[in-house]
């Protein structure tokens, strides 16, 4: 069975500064990799996602992930946090088959200080 | 623009009140998803459709229904709603294709009295 840990579920940023959110999986083989973000009282919002190309992967607003097989993470980065990135951001896995469900990680809320 | 749609937005019943959230999209897509988020939690799967065919998740209770009576729209029922049942409900649709990513609606926040 697939599993996805995020690391902390609160981060606290300053403007400008640096956005890093972890996230690493539980699975036999890479699977797809996805970061959703949640503005409150809206729905997912895909970020970006990894499906077997480059490991390094852009997104939209500024953010990136990387991929890393060995430390089974998808990490995701933005080099300089505004305060619009403030929301609440969910690391979700996937098998390599089609149609198959998503397995969520437990979400990180980001805060962005001016 | 193509889009999954959720109405109401917000809804508010009683407790044991029968509500119906609605889930439609133009996206023409094979398979689509009621989730359950309560406050600060992941999204929890109730059930999907992949076409006509349903499947419940395990742990779902039987208080929820859902039904889909054709590609575009999707219906999520609770027979009788308790207070253990205000959450947000998200519906998401997927192509059944390629790479799993989900396009997900607004959602439809419920509060029951």
């Amino acid at each position: 069975a697939q599993s996805v840990t995020q690391l902390g579920s609160h981060v606290s940023v300053s403007e400008g500064a640096l956005v890093l959110l972890r996230c690493n999986y539980s699975s036999s083989v890479p699977p797809y990799l996805f970061w959703y973000v949640q503005y409150p009282n809206q729905g997912l919002q895909l970020l970006l996602k990894y499906t077997s190309a480059a490991t390094l992967v852009k997104g939209i607003n500024g953010f990136e992930a990387e991929f890393k097989k060995s430390e089974t993470s998808f990490h995701l980065t933005k080099p300089s946090a505004h305060m619009s990135d403030a929301a609440e951001y969910f690391c979700a896995v996937s098998p390599r088959a089609a149609g198959n469900k998503l397995t969520f990680g437990g979400g990180t809320r980001v805060l962005v200080k001016p | 623009d193509a889009m999954v749609i959720q109405n109401p937005r917000y809804q508010v019943t009683q407790f044991g009140k029968p509500v119906t959230l609605s889930c439609s999209q133009t996206l023409n897509h094979n398979v689509m998803y009621w989730y359950q988020q309560k406050s600060s939690q992941a999204p929890k799967l109730l059930f999907h459709y992949y076409d006509k065919d349903f499947n419940n998740e395990a742990d779902t209770p039987d208080n929820f229904q859902s039904r889909r009576p054709n590609t575009s729209f999707c219906f999520l029922d609770i027979r009788s709603p308790g207070l253990g049942d205000a959450a947000m409900y998200l519906c998401a649709t997927q192509t059944g294709g390629t790479y799993n990513e989900q396009f997900f609606g607004p959602g439809t926040r419920l509060t029951v009295l």
